[in-house]
């Protein structure tokens, strides 16, 4: 157990409907990063945060995709208006930044399909 | 910006042969590397890592990995395969003036025969 709690597992929706997933980080850790991963693909950085402050956004991302870390603890992803190539699995990994390198601890993700 | 390339999205081994996975990187700077295993329906794991130091690097599970800079390559190994070895491996690259963020390659999935 990586202690990275992803919620839901599993999201099936149809197309055109707003989805939102959320992530529990390890505890003390002040960074969270998204990854999507498409069947047979690595995972694709989206964007990440340092305690509440978003620092990096992915092309990938988006304007119909948000995160938010409000409180430096949990963050939200919204995607509004899901497509059919929103179809993958978004996973949330935290880590503790203390000046070098530091390990990412990955969630179970949570599997979007979109109809 | 970093990249990975992993030769080969499939590779079959027999049980207690050698595992040979391939990963040649790309950076401007001097990258740290890493591989990740992830089982079905499971989150991704960390293997082994190389940061500093010391370029041949072991990991969990008896696999291991060695840094070649000239080489541009972080290829990961295990002498004998055993059948829950079964998974898909990723290569990954971060630096740490990118915020750490991991850079994948595309994954090699290790189907073992018995």
């Amino acid at each position: 157990d990586t202690g990275v709690s992803q919620d839901p597992r599993h999201k099936i929706t149809k197309r055109g409907q707003n989805v939102t997933f959320r992530c529990d980080p390890i505890s003390e850790h002040n960074r969270l990063y998204w990854y999507r991963q498409t069947l047979g693909q690595g995972p694709e950085f989206l964007t990440y945060f340092q305690n509440e402050a978003q620092l990096e956004k992915s092309r990938l991302l988006s304007d119909r995709f948000s995160a938010e870390r409000p409180k430096g603890s949990f963050s939200t992803l919204e995607i509004q208006r899901t497509e059919q190539g929103d179809s993958a699995m978004y996973l949330c990994a935290s880590s503790l930044e203390t000046g070098g390198h530091e390990k990412l601890f990955f969630g179970s993700g949570t599997q979007l399909s979109v109809l | 910006a970093q990249s990975v390339t992993q030769l080969g999205s499939h590779v079959s081994v027999s049980e207690g042969a050698l595992v040979l996975l391939r990963c040649n990187y790309s950076s401007s700077v001097p990258p740290y590397l890493f591989w990740y295993v992830q089982y079905p329906n499971q989150g991704l794991q960390l293997l082994l890592k190389y940061t500093t130091g010391a370029t041949l690097v072991k990991g969990i599970n008896g696999f291991e990995a060695e840094f070649k800079k000239s080489e541009t390559s972080f290829h990961l190994t295990k002498p004998s395969a055993h059948m829950s070895d079964a998974a898909e491996y990723f290569c990954a690259v971060s630096v740490q003036a990118a915020g750490n963020k991991l850079t994948f390659g595309g994954g090699t999935r290790v189907l073992v025969k018995p």
